[in-house]
């Protein structure tokens, strides 16, 4: 089983959907969770950071289940630029190394 | 710009050669990646530097692989006898000191080997 797992899409949503992605992760010791946002050929940047408690930012709100060991990351309202590919990390261990899901893809059409 | 950059932007080598690629992180941060991503992956960590100390290494990383950051400031990636299977997109990132800090992408050297 890979450490993290993510479905890849993609997500074909039409503009104003909500659309929700899923990523799970093996090793229960992991400690901190992000989402990265990849547009196509181009390099990842930082989305949100994923906290205990859940956090959102304007239209995206992330989730941590522990018990289940997934994230998630929930987009309201998509918009067109929204369209990129969404990696989950997870940092894991005393060195804390980062390990990063393949991604998800989400293509938002008008 | 203040941002992360690597030098080349592309390479194009013959198998066997090696190929040496660089990294200018940004100037604050001491934590500094390197990335490896091939088409429809995620980035594979591949080490990290906590200023000029190589901290980890991943366990996937053949000793055809060595990097150096030798006045915590830029790093190099060197790949000796370069093998098709080396093609990809490698990555550098930075960080300030803590791991939970976000890390900051250059745009990456895409490697082709023929």
């Amino acid at each position: 089983r890979k450490e993290v797992e993510q479905d890849p899409g993609p997500f074909n949503v039409p503009e104003g959907a909500t659309v929700a992605f899923n990523c799970t992760y093996s090793n229960s010791a992991s400690q901190s969770f992000f989402w990265y946002r990849q547009d196509c050929r181009k390099e990842p940047k930082l989305l949100m950071s994923v906290y205990s408690s859940g956090n959102e930012d304007g239209r995206f709100t992330a989730q941590l289940n522990r018990a289940s060991q997934y994230i998630s990351l929930l987009i309201r309202d998509s918009k067109l630029s929204d369209s990129a590919t969404y990696l989950c990390v997870v940092l894991t261990g005393g060195s804390y190394i980062p390990t990063f899901g393949r991604g998800t893809s989400l293509i938002v059409h008008p | 710009d203040t941002g992360v950059s690597q030098d080349p932007r592309h390479k194009i080598t013959k198998r066997g050669q090696n190929v040496t690629f660089r990294c200018d992180p940004i100037s604050e941060h001491n934590r500094l990646y390197w990335y490896r991503q091939t088409l429809g992956q995620g980035p594979e960590f591949l080490t990290y530097f906590q200023n000029e100390a190589q901290l980890e290494k991943s366990r996937l990383l053949s000793d055809r692989f060595s990097a150096e950051r030798p006045k915590g400031s830029f790093s190099t990636l060197e790949i000796q006898r370069t093998e098709q299977g080396d093609s990809a997109m490698y990555l550098c990132a930075s960080s300030k000191d803590s791991p939970r800090e976000t890390q900051y992408f250059g745009p990456g050297t895409r490697l082709l080997v023929l």
